[in-house]
């Protein structure tokens, strides 16, 4: 069954260092989102991804975060400057098509900043 | 923007009895309800939704209702098994999966 995949699993970095997380999402959908859950709280929207542009994000995406979708696999989040509040684990995501439709997340990154 | 309410946090059962897990929202403009399984170490993964043009729905023994005018939207879990333990989610969308969520209600099923 296909499934989105990210890499790597666990990332530790140090406080203000920049971060990539990469994420290959499932081979024929065209929408991608990035999510991320503080340990022990709920899942929390940050950005969606449609035709090579962002199609939505939520107030949490301020201009530290980025994304990208270098080649025709790959969807990386770019944290420019880690703070400790953004240890968390993010969530890769993928929709075969937009408006409302099943969303594929992935296992996760778990992101430590120290 | 999108608040979304749910409870309880916790939810303990025996096996083979029910669980029902509430949620409410408060953007009328949301439409789509989806119902997410979160289990250890792994990634929400899609149970149930339901949009705002049906009040209900059902698939084997999961089932939700949505009551657009209250803003609610429940999920009913019945003759639960071990396996259905887990971490559960609901969440409203107004367009395109920007999904806001619930916090969660870890569900425990005793043999």
């Amino acid at each position: 069954e296909p499934e989105v995949t990210q890499t790597p699993s666990h990332q530790v970095t140090q406080m203000g260092q920049e971060v990539i997380l990469r994420c290959v999402p499932i081979s024929n959908h065209l929408y991608f989102y990035w999510y991320r859950q503080i340990l022990g709280q709920k899942v929390e929207f940050l950005v969606s991804f449609y035709n090579n542009e962002i199609s939505e994000k939520s107030e949490i995406f301020d201009d530290q975060f980025s994304v990208e979708r270098p080649d025709g696999s790959n969807f990386t989040l770019k944290i420019r400057s880690t703070k400790l509040e953004d240890s968390a684990m993010y969530f890769c995501a993928s929709t075969a098509q937009g408006g409302n439709t099943e969303a594929f997340f992935g296992q996760g990154t778990r992101l430590t900043v120290v | 923007g999108e608040n979304v309410e749910q409870h309880p946090s916790t939810l303990s059962v025996q096996e083979g009895d029910s669980a029902v897990i509430k949620c409410t929202y408060s953007d009328s403009a949301s439409n789509y309800f989806p119902w997410y399984k979160q289990e250890l170490g792994k990634g929400p993964q899609l149970i149930i939704d339901i949009r705002s043009n049906v009040g209900e729905k059902k698939d084997q023994r999961i089932a939700v209702t949505l009551n657009k005018t209250a803003k609610h939207f429940s999920l009913h879990i019945t003759e639960t098994q071990p396996e259905d333990s887990a971490v559960y989610f609901c969440a409203a969308s107004r367009i395109n999966n920007d999904m806001r969520f619930g916090a969660g209600t870890r569900l425990t099923v005793k043999p």
